[in-house]
């Protein structure tokens, strides 16, 4: 089974919109971190946030915020006034396990997201 | 503060070559982790260092190496080049110890091309 499922192959938002992506992730460890990061086409992956399975309240920074939906085990992404600059892919990742256990991240497929001005 | 720095950024070898990569973490940061990116098969985990020590490892074959050295450094090697073995490869550093401490950081990745 896949451990995180994008359903979104790809996108067009209109600019100054908001857009959401969606995410849903499976394991039954109960300690994990979920990420979500962009890559335009330059292929750098750039962190964008972070939500914990213990934490209570939703992720937040800047225009980006994860709806975190723990009992469906959802983790959607909504990017707020959306920029021509955020043009690119964006990949769900999650990390199983405690922090300490280290870092490996399992991602998923991947949305394009295409904005119109 | 500088981020993460991978060379080369592209790389032309043929089929049965060897091929080493390299990366130099943010400083400060102490895990340092590889990822495969290709069309196909997506991103995908190869290893991760931690303090000179693979760590944790993921579903690829022996060909595939890395080591980390004392300066937090890692480079990865890749013998014996097959045709699939072209991608991007990414490596990312991560300060590690706590809960916001686990936050990956990518290089620009080095694109293998394998003909």
């Amino acid at each position: 089974a896949q451990k995180i499922t994008q359903t979104q192959p790809g996108m067009f938002v209109q600019e100054k919109e908001a857009v959401t992506l969606d995410c849903t992730y499976d394991t039954s460890d109960p300690s994990y971190g979920l990420f979500w990061y962009k890559q335009p086409s330059s292929g750098e992956m750039i962190f964008l946030i972070y939500q914990g399975s213990y934490d209570q309240q939703n992720a937040t920074e800047g225009r980006y915020s994860l709806n975190f939906q723990k009992a469906r085990k959802s983790a959607n992404l909504v990017i707020s006034a959306s920029q021509l600059g955020d043009s690119a892919m964006y990949f769900c990742a999650m990390r199983e396990g405690r922090e300490a256990a280290g870092n490996k991240l399992t991602f998923g497929g991947g949305t394009r997201v295409l904005v119109k001005p | 503060k500088a981020g993460v720095t991978q060379t080369p950024r592209y790389l032309i070898k043929t089929r049965g070559q060897q091929v080493t990569l390299s990366c130099s973490p943010i400083s400060g940061h102490r895990s340092v982790s590889w990822y495969q990116q290709t069309p196909g098969q997506g991103l995908q985990f190869l290893f991760e260092y931690f303090s000179e020590t693979q760590r944790n490892k993921g579903n690829f074959p022996g060909r595939f190496s890395g080591r980390q050295f004392s300066n937090s450094r890692s480079e990865m090697n890749v013998s014996t080049l097959e045709l699939g073995d072209s991608a991007l490869y990414l490596c990312a550093s991560a300060r590690s110890g706590g809960r916001m401490q686990n936050i990956q950081y990518f290089g620009a990745g080095t694109r293998l091309s394998v003909l």
